[in-house]
């Protein structure tokens, strides 16, 4: 079975510019989530999402993220405009949300952003 | 408020060398706890589950235990191979406010030839 993917797996960008991260869930996993992953620290979970619904984004800067899964299965995470401590690997995972064993999560390659 | 954290944060061991890496949580309210592996500049690999009912889980070298009621959790890792250096990260998942996921800062290992 095919792995999440996501894209780029790179990106350098100037503070205030926007960025877009991409993630394409494995096949049959309602549930997506993204996380930031700074050097040194685990991931931390930005948003989560059921199906196309948001069931977490506490932990979302929302002034200046944003993140949509409009059909349930792709997604997109935005950040508009960037700051240094931006800087950080987006990781994205999916997982089912039933089945055996619930809530295993397969994570995807990650996007190493740097902003200078 | 969940807090998971793992310690040694590194460890250096030579080749063969059994080993123990610990996680610790505050909360016990979990509905399971996860083992990844992490390689530099790579995402994360899923080693071991453990659902909330278990004790245990068991995959090749591997060994994960769980004891929900002092809040600990210990990876086992036999016969250690330069392969296995990597960093190790545990997961817990509460079974409330959310279900957010809580990762620790992980335990970086390497093993020596």
């Amino acid at each position: 079975e095919a792995g999440v993917a996501q894209s780029p797996r790179y990106k350098i960008i100037e503070k205030r510019q926007s960025v877009a991260f991409w993630c394409n869930p494995i096949s049959g996993h309602a549930t997506l989530y993204w996380y930031q992953q700074i050097l040194g620290q685990g991931p931390k979970l930005l948003i989560q999402f059921q199906n196309n619904g948001v069931v977490d984004d506490s932990q979302l800067p929302k002034d200046r993220f944003s993140a949509e899964r409009l059909k349930g299965v792709d997604s997109t995470l935005k950040i508009q405009p960037a700051k240094l401590e931006d800087s950080a690997v987006y990781l994205c995972a999916s997982s089912l949300l039933r089945g055996v064993p619930s809530y295993e999560q397969y994570f995807g390659p990650g996007t190493r952003l740097t902003v200078t | 408020k969940q807090e998971v954290t793992q310690i040694p944060a590194a460890l250096s061991v030579p080749e063969g060398e059994n080993l123990v890496l610990n996680c610790s949580f505050t909360d016990s309210a979990i509905y399971n706890l996860q083992w990844f592996r992490q390689d530099p500049g790579k995402g994360l690999t899923s080693l071991l589950l453990i659902q909330s009912s278990q004790r245990e889980q068991t995959s090749g070298r591997l060994n994960a235990s769980l004891d929900k009621s002092s809040g600990r959790s210990t990876l086992y890792i036999a016969a250690s191979q330069p392969g296995d250096s990597a960093t190790y990260l545990c997961a817990v998942r509460p079974n409330t406010g959310g279900f957010k996921t809580i990762f620790g800062a992980g335990t970086r290992l390497f093993v020596k030839a």
